[in-house]
């Protein structure tokens, strides 16, 4: 069962433009909303979190919008560039689970020079 | 150079073979995990451990072992009983005292099976 659904599954953008990827979740019990960016072979490194109790969160060109009323989430990245170019994956934990992270099934970006 | 080891790189198995997968991490974390990665269906929880000596079965445990002997190391053994091996490991790791429960990657072992 998938608690967490990712779309879409590929983006291609031209350099300069807004990556949006989208993220929608059902356990209202989920607390914490990372965002992972991987690039091919390599593990994933946590770009950006945001937890329920804001709306957005940016740093630099990426920014978090969350809705939790809607139970969904997004990444945008501004300005994209082709250094950008990689996987993103979107997760959620829930509080009493451990800290397990349930991911999403990624989106693979390609940013075109 | 802190971080979280993983080896070997890639790894060939024959069919009914076991195969253990080495995670090692120097950053002093509790928690560490492994995940399964497959195209287009994200990562999927394998094993966790937050003590020593204690570990808990994930979303696909099934055909997979662990032992957590050590805090920084947490292997990870596939069996001849896992159904479909040949996949990208990820092993990861985690501070339990860091609030906003970041996990940190290591690089990945690439298995397949032959």
């Amino acid at each position: 069962q998938q608690q967490v659904k990712q779309s879409p599954q590929s983006l291609i953008v031209q350099k300069g433009g807004i990556s949006i990827i989208n993220c929608a979740y059902e356990n209202t019990a989920f607390d914490y909303f990372p965002w992972y960016q991987q690039f091919p072979g390599k593990g994933p490194a946590l770009l950006i979190a945001i937890r329920p109790d804001v709306s957005e969160k940016k740093e630099g060109r990426f920014t978090i919008s969350f809705n939790k009323s809607a139970k969904q989430f997004s990444l945008h990245i501004m300005d994209s560039q082709p250094g950008d170019s990689a996987t993103y994956f979107c997760a959620a934990k829930e509080e009493t689970s451990g800290s397990r992270l349930t991911f999403g099934e990624g989106t693979q970006l390609t940013v075109n020079p | 150079d802190g971080g979280i080891t993983q080896s070997p790189k890639y790894l060939f198995r024959k069919e009914g073979q076991n195969v253990t997968l080495s995670c090692e991490q120097n950053l002093n974390h509790d928690a560490m995990y492994w995940y399964r990665q497959d195209p287009g269906q994200g990562l999927r929880l394998i094993y966790y451990s937050q003590i020593v000596n204690d570990f808990q079965k994930g979303d696909i445990a099934e055909g997979y072992s662990v032992s957590r002997e050590k805090k920084e190391s947490f292997p990870l053994t596939v069996t001849s009983a896992q159904k479909n091996p040949t996949a990208f490991y990820l092993c990861a790791s985690r501070s339990r005292d860091y609030a906003t429960t970041r996990q940190f990657f290591g690089p990945g072992t690439r298995l397949t099976v032959l």
